[in-house]
């Protein structure tokens, strides 16, 4: 089955730094990425969505300048924490969509420590 | 905006024993995602149907598009099994893609 990565799966930085987590596509095309945020014991939550080539959708409420998001092809799309703080401690999944179906596909998670 | 209910929160099994985990969702949808959460955090996608019933090995999904409901179902389960499984939509406000999530159900089969 289709896989997706994600890279790191655990990063620990100190705030005010800048954190850049990448989606990949293994073995198809994504048209589409999704990034998504999960508190521990919370449901994950859509921050923005990404298509290869344009800007991505952010949803309301998730700043735009702080997590910037990049999808310069159509199997790589990097979520980026800028100045982070220790409130974005979370764990940050990626999802594709593509590959002819219509089932999203999950990375792994990185799981973001801002001390 | 849909909203996306699972019940139990919480559900202990003894090994063997058949599971039932519900989710009930509260306007139209094209497709709803059954998906487990395994405790390091990743995430697999079980099913994904709009009708009917779906099976895989020892696990079947069926859905109830007129009630907006559905249902997964694990016949023997095994500790193996323990996990989170989260109800997700997607279809709903114009976007065939966006998922809307519930809160999960944690599911812990005992030996």
């Amino acid at each position: 089955g289709a896989v997706v990565s994600q890279h790191p799966s655990w990063v620990i930085c100190k705030s005010g730094t800048s954190v850049k987590i990448e989606c990949r596509s293994l073995d198809f095309q994504a048209t589409t990425m999704f990034w998504y945020r999960q508190f521990p014991k919370q449901s994950l939550m859509l921050m923005a969505t990404s298509n290869e080539g344009s800007k991505a959708t952010y949803e309301q409420g998730v700043e735009k300048d702080k997590f910037l998001i990049n999808h310069a092809s159509l199997t790589l799309s990097t979520l980026t924490v800028t100045s982070a703080h220790p409130e974005d401690s979370s764990f940050y999944i990626c999802s594709a969509e593509g590959g002819g179906t219509d089932t999203q596909y999950f990375g792994p998670g990185t799981r973001l420590t801002v001390l | 905006k849909n909203e996306v209910e699972q019940s139990p929160q919480n559900l202990t099994a003894q090994e063997g024993e058949f599971i039932t985990i519900n989710c009930s969702y509260s306007v139209g949808i094209s497709a709803l995602h059954w998906l487990q959460q395994h405790p390091g955090g990743g995430i697999v996608s079980l099913f994904m149907l709009s009708s009917g019933k779906k099976k895989h090995g020892r696990l079947i999904a069926t859905i109830n598009i007129q009630e907006k409901h559905s249902s997964l179902h694990i016949t023997a389960s095994h500790p193996r099994d323990s996990a989170v499984y989260i109800c997700a939509v997607s279809g709903s406000g114009g976007s065939n893609y966006k998922l809307t999530f519930g809160k999960g159900t944690l599911l812990t089969v005992n030996p």
